[in-house]
């Protein structure tokens, strides 16, 4: 069965500070991987995407790392700002066709000042 | 550019009630088409996909159906709502192209909370 873990379910950390969400994915054949944010109460906005042969991508203070040997991938928030507080979902896509994917849990992150 | 709207945003039914959620896409033609779920305390979970009119997808069975009348028009219904049927539900397009790359956009959402 596939299924994707993510892990802290939560955290919370001071303005300013780094932080680092993981995601942890046994999903076959695997096609790609998509870190979403999700702010309360609405729909979830793609932050990166990596295929296979991608290990990092960046969008502005967002860095997204993939293993795909050991089927893990990371997600870094580089100096917290109060509106990265939100939900971040990791998604495992495992075919050729967008509506196959398997969504993690979410990992609620919330920057207190 | 590309829109998603989702109506309504708030509702509140009783039980054994009907339900019509409606999503419609601006700005893209022939789209793929999602409904999905968002328990509390879970992840989203696929109901339905439409590649097409008419083409209806069911991931999960279970007392809600879903209709495409039209390209970029995609409807959620139940007969008779269950306590179950609360949640946060989302509809979502993706371009209709199936690359392994393509991102689904996802509309504001519909949190349904049934008593």
């Amino acid at each position: 069965k596939n299924q994707v873990e993510q892990s802290p379910q939560s955290l919370i950390i001071l303005e300013g500070k780094n932080c680092t969400l993981q995601c942890n994915y046994t999903v076959s054949p695997f096609s790609n991987l998509r870190w979403y944010k999700q702010d309360t109460g609405r729909g979830p906005v793609s932050l990166t995407i990596m295929t296979f042969s991608e290990n990092t991508k960046s969008n502005g203070r967002y860095t997204a790392t993939l293993d795909a040997d050991t089927k893990q991938s990371s997600l870094h928030i580089t100096a917290s700002q109060l509106s990265d507080s939100a939900s971040y979902i990791c998604v495992v896509s495992a075919g050729a066709g967008s509506y196959q994917l398997t969504f993690g849990k979410g990992t609620k992150l919330s920057v207190i000042p | 550019s590309q829109t998603i709207h989702q109506w309504p945003a708030t509702l509140v039914q009783p039980v054994g009630s009907p339900l019509s959620l409606e999503c419609t896409v601006e700005g893209t033609s022939n789209p793929n088409l999602y409904w999905y779920r968002q328990a509390a305390g879970r992840g989203l979970q696929l109901l339905f996909y439409s590649v097409g009119i008419g083409q209806i997808s069911s991931e999960v069975p279970q007392n809600l159906s879903a209709s495409r009348p039209q390209d970029r028009q995609f409807i959620l219904s139940s007969k008779k709502l269950l306590l179950s049927d609360s949640g946060f539900y989302l509809c979502a397009w993706s371009v209709p192209i199936a690359v392994s790359t393509d991102t689904q956009y996802f509309g504001p959402g519909t949190r349904l909370t049934v008593l």
